[in-house]
């Protein structure tokens, strides 16, 4: 079964420039998710869609960062404009039920760096 | 909100012995405690996860023990070899909703 695609795998950026990650889950995964990896730290959750709706955004700044799920499969997130402080991978993951206990399948990640 | 803690922040250990990471959680609703690995350039990846309703599981050279009273949880990996080298996160999800709390990460290296 082919895992978590996700795109471009590195992006260089300067502050205030607008960047766009692009995640294709794993077929029939219900549940998506984007977390924020800072270097040295464990991943954070920014924002849970279950299909096309969204669970769980309360970690996401919505004065910049932006994210959708059409049709409940592919999913972007955008940031736009970008800081210092964004630089960071972002992690995509999906699992096939919302209930508790069920795996997430994480993909590789973007590599973002805002100069 | 949940807050894990995770310790040691690095651990080195020779190939063969045996190495212990260890996670405590604040939130008494977790109820489900996935561990992962992270290669470097790769996504994290579960290698055990235990539910709160059980007290210890193991799978070959790897296990998982949780104390609900105490909230901790610990990976104990025997017999490392070098290919055990990696990040390990642990996390707690809370009931309800499928969503991860993730610690701040072990960096093991197993010298050969």
């Amino acid at each position: 079964e082919a895992g978590v695609a996700q795109s471009p795998r590195y992006k260089i950026i300067e502050k205030r420039q607008s960047v766009a990650f692009w995640c294709n889950p794993i077929s029939g995964h219900a549940t998506l998710y984007w977390y924020q990896q800072i270097l040295g730290q464990g991943p954070k959750l920014l924002i849970q869609f279950q299909n096309n709706g969204v669970v769980d955004d309360s970690q996401l700044p919505k004065d910049r960062f932006s994210a959708e799920r059409l049709k409940g499969v592919d999913s972007t997130l955008k940031i736009q404009p970008a800081k210092l402080e964004d630089s960071a991978v972002y992690l995509c993951a999906s699992s096939f039920l919302q209930g508790v206990g069920t795996e997430a399948f994480f993909g590789q990640g973007t590599r973002l760096t805002v100069v | 909100g949940e807050n894990v803690e995770q310790h040691p922040s690095t651990l080195s250990v020779q190939e063969g012995d045996s190495a212990v990471i260890k996670c405590t959680y604040s939130d008494s609703a977790s109820n489900y405690f996935p561990w992962y690995k992270q290669e470097l350039g790769k996504g994290p990846q579960l290698i055990i996860d235990i539910r709160s309703n059980v007290g210890e599981k193991k799978d070959q050279r790897i296990a998982v023990t949780l104390n609900k009273t105490a909230k901790h949880f610990s990976l104990h990996i025997t017999e490392t070899q070098p290919e055990d080298s990696a990040v390990y996160f642990c996390a707690a999800s809370p009931g309800g909703v499928n969503k991860f709390y993730f610690g701040s990460g072990t960096k093991l290296n197993v010298k050969p």
